[in-house]
């Protein structure tokens, strides 16, 4: 699976538009790009996905680039819920495809009331 | 909604004994996998399982892990000798289907003392 890398940290102020980069240059054809996240220990939570085309859901719209060596994350209203440790994994499918998700260390993200 | 749930939500074990973490996946899931985060660190993908056999394994999960589905409802994780770095959170996931999102548990916290 492609490496991806993300900035370490930000800053959101409530109710703004919270977008995270994330550059995955090495991406191939045929891998997606996973949004995950994680708050406080918890279990990692699914957010969304995409292949090429932008994705959007109740949780958060994807903004993948044309040439699919980026992506952006937009969580379009932050609440303080938001806070959490965001993860984009570039992911393929080999074999079963029961494969193992690879996290990084995300974005630790923040929104300030 | 359709959790994943893990039993127990804190384990404290002597270094040397062994240990089993039960997760029960979502019903209609195939696809089974643990995953374990040290303190401040990464979540690291362990093991999958599917068809009952593991699909794909990490260098962690070396001959002191194993995974067992014993019943149809429970997935098991062993760890036969416990030693001080199993200490983390252990975290269970499923999914319907390859492709399609992993859904976590709340993780089990392993303490070895």
């Amino acid at each position: 699976d492609a490496k991806t890398t993300q900035p370490p940290s930000m800053d959101c102020a409530e109710g703004r538009a919270a977008n995270l980069p994330c550059n995955h240059s090495t991406i191939s054809g045929n891998e997606y790009v996973y949004w995950y996240r994680q708050i406080h220990s918890q279990g990692p939570q699914y957010i969304i996905h995409g292949l090429k085309n932008n994705e959007t859901n109740e949780m958060a719209s994807l903004i993948i680039t044309e040439d699919r060596k980026s992506s952006t994350l937009i969580l379009p209203h932050a609440t303080l819920r938001d806070t959490a440790v965001y993860y984009c994994i570039v992911r393929g499918f080999r074999g079963g495809g029961a494969d193992g998700l690879t996290f990084g260390k995300g974005t630790h993200l923040i929104i300030q009331p | 909604e359709p959790e994943v749930t893990q039993t127990p939500s804190h384990q404290v074990t002597q270094m040397g004994q062994e240990v089993i973490l039960r997760c029960v996946p979502i019903s209609n899931h195939l696809y089974f996998y643990w995953y374990r985060q040290i303190l401040g660190q990464k979540v690291e993908f362990l093991v999958s399982f599917y068809n009952n056999e593991i699909s794909e394994k990490s260098e962690i999960f070396d001959d002191q892990f194993s995974v067992e589905r014993p019943d149809g409802s429970n997935f098991t994780l062993k760890i036969r000798s416990t030693k001080l770095e199993d200490s983390a959170m252990y975290f269970c996931a499923s999914v319907r289907d390859k492709g399609n999102e992993q859904f976590f548990g709340p993780g089990t916290r392993l303490t070895v003392l």
